[in-house]
């Protein structure tokens, strides 16, 4: 069955850019939404952003124009940048596949998450 | 962005109970409701989507109801593998927003 792997630095600097790949096994990246999610104590679960699989993106409005999405198909990987990182987004990071049934949309597939520290 | 409000944040319960956990949409959302199970250290597990759908390979324990801003989750008989947290979510807009979490406990 499908699997996500997400991979990155575990520790970043203030003011840098958090890098996070998610890596898609047992099944096509094709023809899916795939999602960001973080989770840190304090904010819960919040949803970054998603990418479709030919390239278009939809993010949070909340993380204003930090956020940046990208998918390469022919690694089966999609990617998350967001820039000037504080410590504010210390948390684990999921990556998830959202798939429709219908016209009802839910996250049926998810990473085992990453925690990654924002810390000088 | 919808706001979505869980209740209750805790519940104390025993194996065997009928549990019941609320979700309020800040407006109104169809059915575009989702509910995931989350054990410490792991990620989300779909349970219910569609707000009544269930998800391939779920008990059928787990159902779900609603439509418009009220919706319940509901575990027809709680198994020791039940203790965790829930949180629902809604899937008609974007930014998808999760409620904050109703965590299990045992009695």
């Amino acid at each position: 069955q499908v699997q996500l792997q997400e991979s990155g630095p575990g520790l970043v600097r203030p003011s840098e850019t958090l890098s996070l790949t998610c890596t898609v096994s047992g099944g096509s990246i094709s023809n899916y939404y795939w999602s960001w999610i973080r989770q840190s104590p304090g904010k819960g679960l919040e949803w970054i952003g998603y990418i479709y699989y030919i390239g278009s993106t939809t993010h949070n409005p909340s993380l204003k124009s930090r956020v940046t999405i990208s998918v390469d198909t022919s690694k089966n990987q999609f990617s998350l940048k967001l820039s000037s990182a504080t410590a504010a987004d210390t948390a684990v990071y999921y990556c998830a596949r959202e798939v429709g049934h219908s016209h009802y949309y839910g996250m049926d597939v998810w990473g085992q998450g990453t925690t990654v520290t924002v810390s000088s | 962005d919808i706001q979505m409000t869980q209740s209750p944040s805790s519940l104390s319960v025993s194996v065997g109970d009928r549990v019941t956990i609320t979700c309020r949409a800040s407006q109104s959302i169809s059915s575009y409701l989702n509910w995931y199970q989350q054990k410490p250290g792991k990620a989300p597990k779909l349970l219910i989507y569609g707000a009544s759908s269930l998800q391939s390979g779920v008990p059928s324990r787990f159902s779900g109801s609603g439509s418009g801003t009220d919706f319940t989750l509901t575990i027809s008989s709680l198994q020791p593998d039940d203790f965790a947290t829930y949180y629902c979510q809604q899937s008609y807009t974007t930014p998808r927003t999760f409620g904050q979490g109703t965590k299990l406990e045992i009695k």
